[in-house]
């Protein structure tokens, strides 16, 4: 089947820095990924839909400013949580879904973000 | 707006029985398409099953059937034979719209942690 990759997979930094977070479709392209972010014990919460080559979509709530997504290539967005604090300590996944598929998207296996 | 609802957040099940994980849902969409993936301990998101709104049989893929009610606005994942690396959590998911396009977003319930008890 499909597959997406993220990297890093873990990530510790200091706050007040920034973070960049790649996800790749492997062996399909991708003119939309979404972005998710998951609290310990709870669901995925869709931050902002990426679109190649246009600006993302940011769902409701979600500060676009400080989390920048990038869709350059069609088989690459990234994520940056930029000034980073503690409150964004969180697992950071992405998806990307496969034209024509019913299968809807593939995930990423998550980045594991800890911010100190 | 449309709203994923799972009721339980924890359920247990004897190692070779079947089990059934609700999930209700509520669009104004005719269009739509119901999900269930598997997030174990690792926290990546497998796919299980797929259920369009048009589709006039219940989903199956090996061991899990979709049982989907339209009129109550149901998609209960059934997993028969539970194994005990079927322990995780189990999120059910819709897409409003698309039909055969999948670049639509997913709204995810809050889910439901399984154990399979040896």
């Amino acid at each position: 089947g499909a597959v997406v990759s993220q990297h890093p997979s873990w990530v510790i930094c200091k706050s007040g820095t920034s973070v960049k977070i790649e996800c790749r479709s492997l062996d399909f392209q991708a003119t939309t990924m979404f972005w998710y972010r998951q609290f310990p014990k709870q669901s995925l919460m869709l931050m902002a839909t990426s679109n190649e080559g246009s600006k993302a979509t940011y769902e409701q709530g979600v500060e676009k400013d400080k989390f920048l997504i990038n869709h350059a290539s069609l088989t690459l967005s990234t994520l940056t949580v930029t000034s980073a604090h503690p409150e964004d300590s969180s697992f950071y996944i992405c998806s990307a879904p496969l034209a024509g598929g019913r299968e809807t998207q593939y995930f990423g296996p998550g980045t594991r973000l800890l911010v100190l | 707006a449309q709203k994923i609802t799972q009721t339980q957040p924890g359920m247990f099940v004897q190692e070779k029985e079947a089990v059934t994980l609700d999930c209700t849902y509520d669009t104004s969409d005719q269009s739509y398409g119901l999900f269930w993936y598997k997030q174990p301990s690792s926290g990546e998101m497998i796919f299980l099953i797929y259920q369009g709104s048009y589709d006039e049989q219940n989903a199956t893929e090996g061991r899990y059937s979709l049982n989907f009610q339209k009129a109550r606005k149901s998609a209960n994942l059934v997993i028969s034979a539970s194994q005990l690396g079927d322990s995780a959590m189990y999120f059910c998911a819709m897409r409003e719209g698309g039909g055969m396009d999948s670049s639509y977003k997913l709204i995810f319930g809050s889910g439901t942690r399984l154990l399979v008890r040896p």
